[in-house]
Order: structure tokens, then C-alpha cells, then sequence
């Protein structure tokens, strides 16, 4: 069954250093998106990505935090100067189309982000 | 006030219990309304999603939604060890893009 892969499982950086999640999204899937869960707190949305643009971001999402889809297969989240509020579980998810809610978002497995 | 509020439990019930969980919410334009089951150390899955109000069952698990409360539920019935594990609701709004809001989720623990 076709699943979404997240890379690294866990990730250790100092403060003020940068990151890159990687995500390799189902293999047909057209819309992709970057979660974050904070320990203990709610899963949040920060940005969804199409046709190689970001569709939609949420405030949490700022000049800190960028996205790519570098190779039509990996689809990475990268924050360039973390901060130790940056620790938290990130999820990709993707879907295949858009057309009306009744089309899933697949979640990866989460990369662990901890900052030091 | 928070847009989706949960009980994060830990919820325990024996083997073949029903169990009720439940979400309340402010946003009026909600629309779509799903639960979410989250193993530990994976991603969230999709277990059910309604639209407006009303109830929806597939096998063990019904989902209720009450629109004029705000408030919906997911039961399970004769629960399994194996159902043990964080569900989290969760809700968007019609049109656009149907970004889910979630609920901090509820640990359910299910003992033999």
C-alpha cells in the first residue's frame, strides 16, 4: 500500500542553525502539506503546496520557514534559523485531488524536531 | 475561546466497553467534521468524516454530529485492545482548500 515517507524519524540541531525535513509524498498525489504537533498540543496546519506554489499558509508559517519541491518527488520543509519553540513533531501529508473534501490527506510518520 | 476543545484523557475502559469521545467547537462555518486515530509514533489517519449534521457508521464506529450544539462524538463499540490509541478530532470549513482544525486528541487505552 502506498504510503507517504517522512526523513529523518528524529532530528537534533542547535538554536539558530537550519533544518530540512524531507517528505516523499504518494507517488500520484497532487497537493501536499506540512503539519506541525508541538508536544502535548494540537496537531496545526502551517502550509499546503500545488502546481509547485504554496496554495495556502498559516501565520505560524513566516519568512523563517520555506518549502520545496525540489525533484518532482521529495517535498521538503526548511526553517533557517530554528528556535527552541521549533520543537515539534512535523507531518507531511498529501492528496491526490482536490475536488470536494471526500479526498484524503495521507499523513507521513512525523519527523521529531528538537532544538537545542 | 478555542476554536475545537477536547478532553486529552487518558480515557482507560476494559476489552468489549463502549467508548464515547467527543469534541465541542465555536466555529459556525464548520462544515466537515472527521475523526482521526493516531498510533504512537505515526501519523494521524483518517478514520471517519460526516458532513453536517447527523450520524454515520462504519463497523464498530459510529460518528454523530449536532450542529445546533456544536458538538460531535465518535462511539466505539466492543472496543479492542488494538483500538488503543489517540484520536483526534477535527473540522473545516466548506469550499477552499478544507484545512482541518484539530482537537488536542483524546489517549484511549483499551485493557484485555
Amino acid at each position: 500500500e502506498p504510503e507517504v515517507t517522512q526523513t529523518p524519524s528524529h532530528q537534533v540541531t542547535q538554536m539558530g542553525q537550519e533544518v530540512i525535513l524531507r517528505c516523499v509524498p504518494i507517488s500520484n498525489h497532487l497537493y501536499f502539506y506540512w503539519y506541525r504537533q508541538i508536544l502535548g498540543q494540537k496537531v496545526e496546519f502551517l502550509v499546503s503546496f500545488y502546481n509547485n506554489e504554496i496554495s495556502e499558509k498559516s501565520e505560524i508559517f513566516d519568512d523563517q520557514f520555506s518549502v520545496e519541491r525540489p525533484d518532482g518527488s521529495n517535498f521538503t520543509l526548511k526553517i533557517r534559523s530554528t528556535k527552541l519553540e521549533d520543537s515539534a513533531m512535523y507531518f507531511c501529508a498529501s492528496k491526490s485531488t482536490s475536488g470536494g473534501f471526500g479526498n484524503e490527506q495521507f499523513f507521513g510518520p512525523g519527523t521529531r524536531l528538537t532544538v537545542l | 475561546q478555542k476554536e475545537v476543545e477536547q478532553d486529552p484523557g487518558p480515557l482507560s475502559v476494559p476489552e468489549g466497553a463502549i467508548v464515547s469521545l467527543n469534541c465541542t467547537y465555536s466555529n459556525s462555518a464548520f462544515q466537515y467534521f472527521m475523526w482521526y486515530r493516531q498510533y504512537s509514533r505515526k501519523g494521524p489517519e483518517l478514520l471517519m468524516y460526516t458532513y453536517s449534521s447527523g450520524n454515520k457508521e462504519d463497523g464498530r464506529f459510529t460518528a454523530q454530529v449536532d450542529k445546533s450544539s456544536k458538538y460531535i462524538s465518535l462511539f466505539i463499540r466492543d472496543s479492542q485492545p488494538s483500538d488503543s490509541a489517540t484520536y483526534l478530532c477535527a473540522m473545516s470549513s466548506s469550499g477552499g482548500s478544507y484545512i482541518p482544525t484539530f482537537g488536542r486528541g483524546t489517549s484511549l487505552i483499551v485493557h484485555p
